[in-house]
C-alpha cells in the first residue's frame, strides 16, 4: 500500500536558519504530493503541492520538488522564521485509476520549534 | 464561507458511551472525510464520502459509523466508545479529483476514560 515517510523529528532551530524536513514515499500510480502545516491548536492547512514530477510547490518562503526517480518531496527553506513553528505534515494523493478522490496518505508529522 | 466547522470542541466520554461528532462545509464540496491524528502516527483515514449517500471505509473504520444525508453534513458516530478512541478529530472536504486541496476543520479532541 501507499506510505510516507518523514524524518524523524522534532528539529529546533535558530531564526534565519536553513531548515529541511526529508519526505520519501511509496505508491503504486501517480501520486499528488502535498506540505500540510498545523499550527497550535488548529487544524490542518496547505502549504504547497505539486502533481507531477519535477514539480515544484512553492508559497510563503518554503519549497519542494516532486522527485519521481527518489521518490522524494523534501521541504525547504532558506530562513526560518519564529512564526513557522508548527506541524508539518507530508502527504500524498495516490491518483492511480483517477479514482483516488482525494484520501490522503500522511507521514508522522515533524514538530518544527524556531527560536528567537 | 465558514469553510469546514467541527462541533464540539472538545468531548470527554466514559467506556460505553455513544456519541456523535459533527462536521459541516458550505463550500459545496464533492468529497468529505474523517481522519484520526495520534502522536507519532499523523493522520489516518477513517471513513470518507464521495457525495451525499455514499460512503467507504478508510484506514481505521472500526468502531465509527459514518452516514452522508446531504451534501454539507458528514457527522461520525461512536456506537460504544473506547480508550482507544481518545485522539484527535478532524474532518476534511475538497473537490473531487487527488490533486485537490484538501480543506480542514479545527479539530475535536476526544477523551474516553
Amino acid at each position: 500500500g501507499d506510505s510516507v515517510t518523514q524524518m524523524e523529528g522534532p528539529v529546533t532551530l535558530s531564526e534565519e536558519a536553513f531548515l529541511t524536513i526529508n519526505c520519501t514515499y511509496t505508491a503504486t500510480g501517480y501520486p499528488s504530493l502535498f506540505w500540510y502545516v498545523q499550527y497550535p491548536g488548529e487544524g490542518l492547512q496547505l502549504l504547497l503541492k505539486a502533481t507531477k514530477a519535477d514539480d515544484k510547490g512553492s508559497n510563503k518562503g518554503f519549497e519542494a520538488t516532486y522527485r519521481k526517480e527518489t521518490t522524494s518531496f523534501h521541504l525547504e527553506k532558506g530562513s526560518v522564521q519564529v512564526s513557522d513553528s508548527a506541524v508539518y505534515f507530508c502527504a500524498l494523493s495516490d491518483n492511480a485509476g483517477g479514482t483516488s478522490y482525494g484520501k490522503l496518505t500522511f507521514g508522522q508529522g515533524t514538530i518544527l520549534t524556531v527560536h528567537p | 464561507n465558514a469553510g469546514v466547522t467541527q462541533t464540539p470542541k472538545f468531548q470527554v466520554l466514559k467506556t460505553g458511551q455513544s456519541m456523535t461528532l459533527q462536521c459541516a462545509q458550505d463550500m459545496n464540496h464533492e468529497y468529505m472525510s474523517w481522519y484520526r491524528q495520534d502522536p507519532g502516527m499523523g493522520l489516518r483515514l477513517i471513513h470518507y464520502s464521495v457525495g451525499a449517500g455514499i460512503t467507504d471505509q478508510g484506514e481505521v473504520p472500526n468502531g465509527y459509523n459514518v452516514s452522508r444525508s446531504t451534501t454539507e453534513d458528514f457527522p461520525l458516530r461512536l456506537l460504544s466508545a473506547a480508550p482507544s478512541q481518545t485522539s484527535v478529530y478532524f474532518c476534511a472536504s475538497s473537490y473531487r479529483t487527488g490533486s485537490d486541496e484538501q480543506y480542514f476543520g479545527p479539530g475535536t479532541r476526544l477523551t474516553v476514560t
